[in-house]
């Protein structure tokens, strides 16, 4: 089993839509959880952080759900710059250690 | 400067040459990281640097060989490469021990070996 899976997508969805997608992990011993967005031919920058009792920032929703072991990201109100690959990543126990999901591809189109 | 800062930002080079990777990062932070990113692949784990000592290495062969001499640098040494290494070689800087460790990244050296 991989350590982090996502469903690569595409999500292609209208502007002012809400989409959703979600990432499982195998490490129940992780504490940290990320979301971050890459850009085309661009390096990964971080979205937000995941913590358990769920959190916003402006229009994205964080959730996380230890006893199924994933995280799930939703973006509400979708703009066209908000096109991207979005990055599951997980800590798998260790500090400085982070394992990386393959990515899950929004297109918002007009 | 701020940020991490990875030079070149492209690499072309020949299965022959010899060629090195730089990273700086100016975020005091006190961990950097080497990643390879293949297409439609997840980031892959190559080499941790915390406090300038090594601390992982993940089966990456001896063709990539790291170097750490202080905590703000890091280096990427090139050698003999193979066409399948063509990627991009993302560097990465955290600060080990604050809660929270998110990366901050480089921009990316997007090697071609010819």
């Amino acid at each position: 089993r991989k350590e982090v899976e996502q469903d690569p997508g595409p999500f292609n969805v209208p502007e002012g839509a809400t989409v959703a997608f979600n990432c499982t992990y195998s490490n129940s011993a992780s504490q940290s959880f990320f979301w971050y967005r890459q850009d085309c031919r661009k390096e990964p920058k971080l979205l937000m952080s995941v913590y358990s009792s769920g959190n916003e920032d402006g229009r994205f929703t964080a959730q996380l759900n230890r006893a199924s072991q994933y995280i799930s990201l939703l973006i509400r109100d979708s703009k066209l710059s908000d096109s991207a690959t979005y990055l599951c990543v997980v800590n798998m126990g260790e500090d400085y250690k982070l394992s990386f999901g393959a990515g899950t591809t929004v297109t918002v189109r007009a | 400067e701020t940020g991490v800062t990875q030079t070149p930002r492209h690499l072309v080079m020949g299965m022959t040459n010899k060629k090195s990777l730089k990273c700086e990062q100016h975020l005091g932070h006190n961990a950097m990281y080497w990643y390879k990113q293949s297409a439609k692949k997840p980031l892959e784990l190559m080499f941790v640097y915390s406090l300038e000592e090594r601390v992982e290495n993940n089966s990456v062969p001896s063709r990539f060989s790291p170097e750490c001499p202080n905590s703000s640098h890091l280096f990427l040494h090139l050698h003999t490469l193979q066409p399948e290494d063509s990627a991009l070689y993302l560097c990465a800087s955290s600060h080990i021990g604050q809660g929270d460790v998110g990366y901050t990244f480089g921009s990316g050296t997007r090697l071609t070996v010819v």
